[in-house]
């Protein structure tokens, strides 16, 4: 059974980098894709972006020019970077496997999330 | 505003069946996948591609799509699926996955 788990700082500075690393168990990380995903308290989610064990990404457009993400194979481990952060990105933060094609995309293993606030 | 349309909340009696919808332009052409989350916990992954169900989801849980609508019904609704259902597609432009803004699920 694969499992997920997201791990990082819980409280970030407004205008810092949120940092957040997820833990693939139970199975190997590679040849599959990874997502990053968000629920801001009371709300739905957002997708934040995507990468392949190859190293390759692709991140959702309203957040692109904040977004890095990166695998780590050796560690089956991937992790989400988000720059210049403020209190609209405070959230819970989950990490999913990705089955993506060209026709459909969905999460069908999930981390059980980590609450990132932004505050001073 | 979300390119996936839900509504906010739904109800149904203990036992009964009850449909939950999901309208949007992307899913004439692109499949749909429902997941439930419960309060403090992770969404899981009910239906894929419209109307496959991962292993270990009740056969209670199904789904089908027809032109821009997608459904979950949940036939035989029990205590435990009181919960927040989200669908999910790809973006008008085929280009990312989006979520619906999600409904509650009430079972009387």
């Amino acid at each position: 059974q694969v499992q997920l788990h997201e791990s990082g700082p819980g409280l970030v500075k407004p205008s810092g980098t949120l940092s957040l690393t997820c833990t693939v168990s139970g199975g190997s990380i590679g040849s599959y894709y990874w997502s990053w995903i968000r629920q801001p308290a009371g709300k739905g989610l957002e997708w934040i972006g995507r990468i392949y064990t190859s190293g390759s990404t692709i991140y959702n457009p309203s957040l692109k020019s904040r977004v890095t993400m990166s695998v780590d194979t050796s560690k089956n481990q991937f992790s989400l970077k988000l720059s210049s952060v403020t209190a609209a990105d405070t959230a819970v933060y989950y990490c999913a496997r990705d089955w993506f094609g060209e026709f459909s995309d969905y999460f069908d293993y999930w981390g059980q999330g980590t609450l990132v606030t932004v505050s001073s | 505003s979300f390119e996936l349309t839900q509504d906010p909340a739904v109800s149904v009696a203990l036992g009964q069946t009850v449909r939950i919808t999901c309208q949007g332009d992307s899913l004439r052409s692109y499949f749909a996948s429902w997941y439930q989350q419960r309060p403090g916990q992770a969404p899981i992954l009910v239906i894929y591609d419209n109307n496959n169900r991962p292993s270990g989801i009740p056969d209670r849980f199904s789904g089908s799509s027809s032109g821009n609508t997608a459904s979950l019904t949940i036939t035989g609704a029990q205590a435990k699926d009181e919960a927040d259902y989200y669908c999910s597609s790809w973006d008008n432009s085929g280009i990312h996955p989006v979520f619906g803004g999600g409904t509650k699920l009430t079972v009387l």
